[in-house]
Protein backbone atom coordinates (compact mmCIF):
# COMPACT_ATOMS: atom_id res chain seq x y z
CA UNK A 1 0.00 0.00 0.00
CA UNK A 2 1.07 3.46 -0.41
CA UNK A 3 1.85 5.17 2.37
CA UNK A 4 3.98 8.18 3.99
CA UNK A 5 5.20 7.73 7.81
CA UNK A 6 6.10 11.06 9.64
CA UNK A 7 7.64 8.76 13.12
CA UNK A 8 7.05 12.31 15.36
CA UNK A 9 4.35 13.45 15.82
CA UNK A 10 5.65 16.30 18.32
CA UNK A 11 8.63 17.63 18.16
CA UNK A 12 10.32 20.58 20.41
CA UNK A 13 13.59 22.32 19.71
CA UNK A 14 15.33 25.32 21.24
CA UNK A 15 15.43 28.17 18.80
CA UNK A 16 19.10 28.00 17.41
CA UNK A 17 19.27 24.48 17.36
CA UNK A 18 19.63 22.06 14.77
CA UNK A 19 16.47 19.84 13.38
CA UNK A 20 15.27 17.11 11.18
CA UNK A 21 11.95 15.68 10.55
CA UNK A 22 11.66 12.33 9.25
CA UNK A 23 9.56 10.85 6.31
CA UNK A 24 9.35 7.90 5.26
CA UNK A 25 7.66 6.40 1.96
CA UNK A 26 5.95 3.21 0.97
CA UNK A 27 5.55 3.03 -2.65
CA UNK A 28 6.87 0.80 -5.93
CA UNK A 29 8.45 3.29 -7.21
CA UNK A 30 10.78 6.52 -6.81
CA UNK A 31 7.82 9.19 -5.69
CA UNK A 32 8.02 12.24 -6.13
CA UNK A 33 7.83 13.95 -2.80
CA UNK A 34 7.30 17.06 -0.62
CA UNK A 35 7.25 19.09 2.43
CA UNK A 36 4.95 21.23 3.10
CA UNK A 37 4.68 23.70 6.18
CA UNK A 38 1.01 24.97 7.80
CA UNK A 39 1.55 27.82 10.42
CA UNK A 40 -1.08 28.34 12.44
CA UNK A 41 -3.95 30.16 10.35
CA UNK A 42 -1.95 29.71 7.44
CA UNK A 43 -2.37 28.03 4.12
CA UNK A 44 -0.12 25.17 2.86
CA UNK A 45 3.38 26.61 1.62
CA UNK A 46 5.56 24.56 -0.10
CA UNK A 47 9.17 24.17 1.49
CA UNK A 48 10.99 21.83 -1.36
CA UNK A 49 10.29 19.28 -3.53
CA UNK A 50 12.18 16.20 -4.91
CA UNK A 51 11.35 14.76 -8.53
CA UNK A 52 14.81 13.62 -9.73
CA UNK A 53 18.26 14.69 -9.95
CA UNK A 54 20.38 15.56 -7.18
CA UNK A 55 19.32 13.92 -3.91
CA UNK A 56 19.88 16.91 -1.75
CA UNK A 57 17.20 19.64 -2.55
CA UNK A 58 16.94 22.76 -1.14
CA UNK A 59 14.04 24.64 -0.26
CA UNK A 60 12.85 27.82 1.77
CA UNK A 61 13.46 29.11 4.68
CA UNK A 62 16.81 27.61 5.05
CA UNK A 63 15.48 23.89 4.70
CA UNK A 64 16.81 21.35 2.79
CA UNK A 65 15.87 17.38 2.76
CA UNK A 66 17.59 14.13 1.43
CA UNK A 67 16.11 11.65 -0.67
CA UNK A 68 17.89 8.24 0.00
CA UNK A 69 16.04 5.35 -2.31
CA UNK A 70 17.71 2.66 -0.22
CA UNK A 71 15.99 3.85 3.15
CA UNK A 72 12.70 5.08 1.66
CA UNK A 73 13.55 8.69 3.37
CA UNK A 74 13.19 12.13 2.10
CA UNK A 75 13.99 13.49 5.53
CA UNK A 76 13.89 17.21 6.34
CA UNK A 77 16.63 19.24 7.92
CA UNK A 78 17.46 22.95 9.23
CA UNK A 79 20.63 23.97 10.28
CA UNK A 80 19.31 26.52 13.24
CA UNK A 81 16.00 27.02 14.16
CA UNK A 82 13.95 30.14 14.31
CA UNK A 83 10.99 30.65 16.64
CA UNK A 84 8.64 31.65 13.57
CA UNK A 85 9.79 27.85 12.56
CA UNK A 86 7.21 26.39 14.73
CA UNK A 87 4.22 25.05 13.07
CA UNK A 88 2.80 21.86 11.42
CA UNK A 89 5.10 19.90 9.01
CA UNK A 90 3.79 17.47 6.21
CA UNK A 91 5.81 15.02 4.45
CA UNK A 92 3.96 14.16 1.16
CA UNK A 93 4.28 12.62 -2.62
CA UNK A 94 2.56 12.35 -5.57
CA UNK A 95 1.22 8.37 -6.74
CA UNK A 96 1.21 7.56 -10.28
CA UNK A 97 -2.24 7.29 -10.66
CA UNK A 98 -4.35 9.45 -12.74
CA UNK A 99 -4.68 13.27 -11.54
CA UNK A 100 -1.85 12.30 -9.26
CA UNK A 101 -3.20 12.43 -5.53
CA UNK A 102 -0.81 13.64 -2.40
CA UNK A 103 -0.60 10.97 -0.03
CA UNK A 104 0.54 12.63 2.98
CA UNK A 105 1.58 11.97 6.18
CA UNK A 106 -0.36 12.51 9.51
CA UNK A 107 2.13 15.62 9.96
CA UNK A 108 4.99 16.57 12.75
CA UNK A 109 3.85 19.39 15.16
CA UNK A 110 7.39 21.23 15.82
CA UNK A 111 7.55 23.71 18.82
CA UNK A 112 10.33 25.83 19.21
CA UNK A 113 11.63 27.39 22.70
CA UNK A 114 13.16 30.56 23.24
CA UNK B 1 2.12 33.18 -9.78
CA UNK B 2 0.31 29.76 -8.67
CA UNK B 3 -1.52 31.78 -6.44
CA UNK B 4 -5.30 30.11 -5.28
CA UNK B 5 -7.66 32.06 -3.24
CA UNK B 6 -10.64 30.78 -1.56
CA UNK B 7 -13.85 32.38 -0.45
CA UNK B 8 -15.02 32.76 2.19
CA UNK B 9 -12.19 32.28 4.39
CA UNK B 10 -14.43 31.77 7.70
CA UNK B 11 -18.17 30.68 7.89
CA UNK B 12 -20.55 30.24 10.17
CA UNK B 13 -24.05 28.68 9.37
CA UNK B 14 -27.35 27.01 10.98
CA UNK B 15 -27.93 23.34 10.87
CA UNK B 16 -29.62 22.45 8.08
CA UNK B 17 -28.52 25.29 5.69
CA UNK B 18 -26.11 24.98 2.65
CA UNK B 19 -22.37 26.74 2.30
CA UNK B 20 -20.97 27.38 -0.64
CA UNK B 21 -17.09 27.65 -0.91
CA UNK B 22 -15.37 28.99 -3.81
CA UNK B 23 -11.81 28.10 -5.05
CA UNK B 24 -10.34 29.92 -7.92
CA UNK B 25 -6.81 29.64 -9.39
CA UNK B 26 -5.74 33.33 -9.94
CA UNK B 27 -3.18 33.52 -12.61
CA UNK B 28 -2.79 29.79 -13.85
CA UNK B 29 -5.56 27.68 -15.44
CA UNK B 30 -6.24 24.27 -13.38
CA UNK B 31 -7.39 21.55 -15.31
CA UNK B 32 -7.39 19.50 -11.91
CA UNK B 33 -8.44 20.93 -8.64
CA UNK B 34 -8.67 18.55 -5.01
CA UNK B 35 -10.79 19.40 -2.66
CA UNK B 36 -9.16 18.43 1.03
CA UNK B 37 -10.58 18.33 4.87
CA UNK B 38 -8.28 19.34 7.88
CA UNK B 39 -9.38 18.23 11.01
CA UNK B 40 -7.64 19.90 14.34
CA UNK B 41 -4.42 18.77 14.31
CA UNK B 42 -4.40 16.08 12.04
CA UNK B 43 -3.58 15.81 8.31
CA UNK B 44 -5.05 16.23 4.96
CA UNK B 45 -7.86 13.93 4.14
CA UNK B 46 -8.91 14.13 0.13
CA UNK B 47 -12.76 14.57 -0.31
CA UNK B 48 -12.70 14.80 -4.21
CA UNK B 49 -10.94 15.53 -7.49
CA UNK B 50 -12.66 17.58 -9.85
CA UNK B 51 -11.61 18.16 -13.39
CA UNK B 52 -13.01 21.02 -15.42
CA UNK B 53 -16.57 19.85 -17.06
CA UNK B 54 -16.52 16.81 -15.66
CA UNK B 55 -17.95 15.19 -13.05
CA UNK B 56 -15.89 14.64 -9.45
CA UNK B 57 -14.50 11.83 -8.58
CA UNK B 58 -14.80 11.54 -4.76
CA UNK B 59 -13.32 9.39 -2.12
CA UNK B 60 -14.33 6.32 -0.33
CA UNK B 61 -16.06 7.25 2.19
CA UNK B 62 -17.67 10.46 1.21
CA UNK B 63 -20.96 11.65 0.35
CA UNK B 64 -21.42 12.98 -2.79
CA UNK B 65 -24.64 14.06 -2.41
CA UNK B 66 -23.65 15.70 0.73
CA UNK B 67 -20.46 17.42 -0.41
CA UNK B 68 -21.43 18.83 -3.72
CA UNK B 69 -18.28 19.87 -6.24
CA UNK B 70 -18.58 21.83 -9.38
CA UNK B 71 -15.88 22.86 -11.46
CA UNK B 72 -17.46 25.25 -14.23
CA UNK B 73 -14.63 26.57 -15.40
CA UNK B 74 -10.47 26.42 -15.83
CA UNK B 75 -10.52 28.79 -12.83
CA UNK B 76 -13.00 28.10 -10.27
CA UNK B 77 -14.12 25.46 -8.31
CA UNK B 78 -17.29 25.28 -5.99
CA UNK B 79 -17.79 23.07 -2.81
CA UNK B 80 -21.43 23.27 -1.67
CA UNK B 81 -21.46 21.31 1.57
CA UNK B 82 -25.59 20.98 1.77
CA UNK B 83 -27.59 20.56 4.71
CA UNK B 84 -24.46 21.18 6.79
CA UNK B 85 -24.52 19.46 10.38
CA UNK B 86 -22.28 20.75 13.51
CA UNK B 87 -20.07 17.31 12.46
CA UNK B 88 -19.42 19.01 9.07
CA UNK B 89 -17.72 21.70 10.82
CA UNK B 90 -13.74 21.52 9.77
CA UNK B 91 -11.37 22.78 7.96
CA UNK B 92 -11.82 23.04 4.05
CA UNK B 93 -9.08 23.36 1.97
CA UNK B 94 -8.82 23.43 -2.11
CA UNK B 95 -5.79 23.03 -4.39
CA UNK B 96 -5.39 23.19 -7.49
CA UNK B 97 -3.00 21.77 -10.60
CA UNK B 98 -2.12 23.45 -14.08
CA UNK B 99 -1.90 21.27 -16.62
CA UNK B 100 1.18 19.22 -17.08
CA UNK B 101 2.41 20.31 -13.97
CA UNK B 102 3.25 17.87 -10.89
CA UNK B 103 2.67 20.44 -8.33
CA UNK B 104 -0.07 21.21 -6.45
CA UNK B 105 -1.04 24.75 -5.34
CA UNK B 106 -3.02 24.97 -2.29
CA UNK B 107 -5.60 27.68 -1.09
CA UNK B 108 -5.76 29.43 2.59
CA UNK B 109 -8.48 27.45 3.62
CA UNK B 110 -11.86 28.02 4.43
CA UNK B 111 -12.81 27.69 8.48
CA UNK B 112 -16.72 26.14 8.30
CA UNK B 113 -18.30 25.91 12.11
CA UNK B 114 -22.00 24.76 11.93
CA UNK B 115 -23.90 25.95 14.75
Amino acid sequence: AQSVTQPDIHITVSEGASLELRCNYSYGATPYLFWYVQSPGQGLQLLLKYFSGDTLVQGIKGFEAEFKRSQSSFNLRKPSVHWSDAAEYFCAFYNAGNNRKLIWGLGTSLAVNP
Amino acid sequence: GAVVSQHPSRVICKSGTSVKIECRSLDFQATTMFWYRQFPKKSLMLMATSNEGSKATYEQGVEKDKFLINHASLTLSTLTVTSAHPEDSSFYICSARPPSFDEQFFGPGTRLTVL
